[in-house]
């Protein structure tokens, strides 16, 4: 059962246009989610996180925006640049109290930003 | 500051050989955390730890072991590797379970 589902696996823009990665959960308990993106042989890297208690966060080019009622986020990149090619996953994690650990990755969608 | 490290960063497994991946942090995280990417996949948590002495186990913990002797290393064990491990495997770290994850290069095995 995939709880964070990238429907895109890939998706290409040109330098200098807008980039947007949606993602989609199914578990309404979730309740913080965070972006990270990752280059070929190196582990991921944090980009940007939201808690369920804003619908927007912003952070230079990138900005993710949270639409609760549809269960859905998007990561904006404006201006894309190629730098910003890699593949960007996903996650959402849920406060279980205490200990419990709970972290959800999605599939992961590969961008390509064409000069 | 070296953050996470992992090594090996490539080992080919022969089945039913057994080896240990470690991964060390200079951050003082309490957490700690295996995953494990498969092709066309995310990341699937394996084990993960909250302190040293504290460990418990992820979506995907068949076949492996950790420990959890220190603050800075979570080593993580494999014992007789099959070929569904093959994968690329990840440690991490975080300051707290709400607090983004910090990530090692990754060790990328193969069982065959």
């Amino acid at each position: 059962d995939q709880q964070v589902k990238q429907n895109s696996p890939s998706l290409s823009v040109q330098e200098g246009r807008i980039s947007i990665l949606n993602c989609d959960y199914t578990n309404s308990m979730f309740d913080y989610f965070l972006w990270y993106k990752k280059y070929p042989a190196e582990g991921p890297t944090f980009l940007i996180s939201i808690s369920s208690i804003k619908d927007k966060n912003e952070d230079g080019r990138f900005t993710v925006f949270l639409n609760k009622s549809a269960k859905h986020l998007s990561l904006h990149i404006v201006p894309s640049q190629p730098g910003d090619s890699a593949v960007y996953f996903c996650a959402a994690s849920v406060d279980s109290g205490g200990s419990n650990y709970k972290l959800t990755f999605g599939k992961g969608t590969l961008l390509t930003v064409n000069p | 500051n070296a953050g996470v490290t992992q090594t090996p960063k490539f080992r080919i497994l022969k089945i039913g050989q057994s080896m240990t991946l470690q991964c060390t942090q200079d951050m003082n995280h309490n957490y700690m955390y295996w995953y494990r990417q498969d092709p066309g996949m995310g990341l699937k948590l394996i084990y993960y730890s909250v302190g040293a002495g504290i460990t418990d186990k992820g979506e995907v913990p068949n076949g492996y072991n950790v420990s959890r002797s220190t603050t800075e290393d979570f080593p993580l064990r494999l014992e007789l590797a099959a070929p569904s491990q093959t994968s690329v495997y990840f440690c991490a770290s975080s300051y707290s379970f709400r607090e983004k994850l910090f990530f090692g290069s990754g060790t990328q095995l193969s069982v065959l």
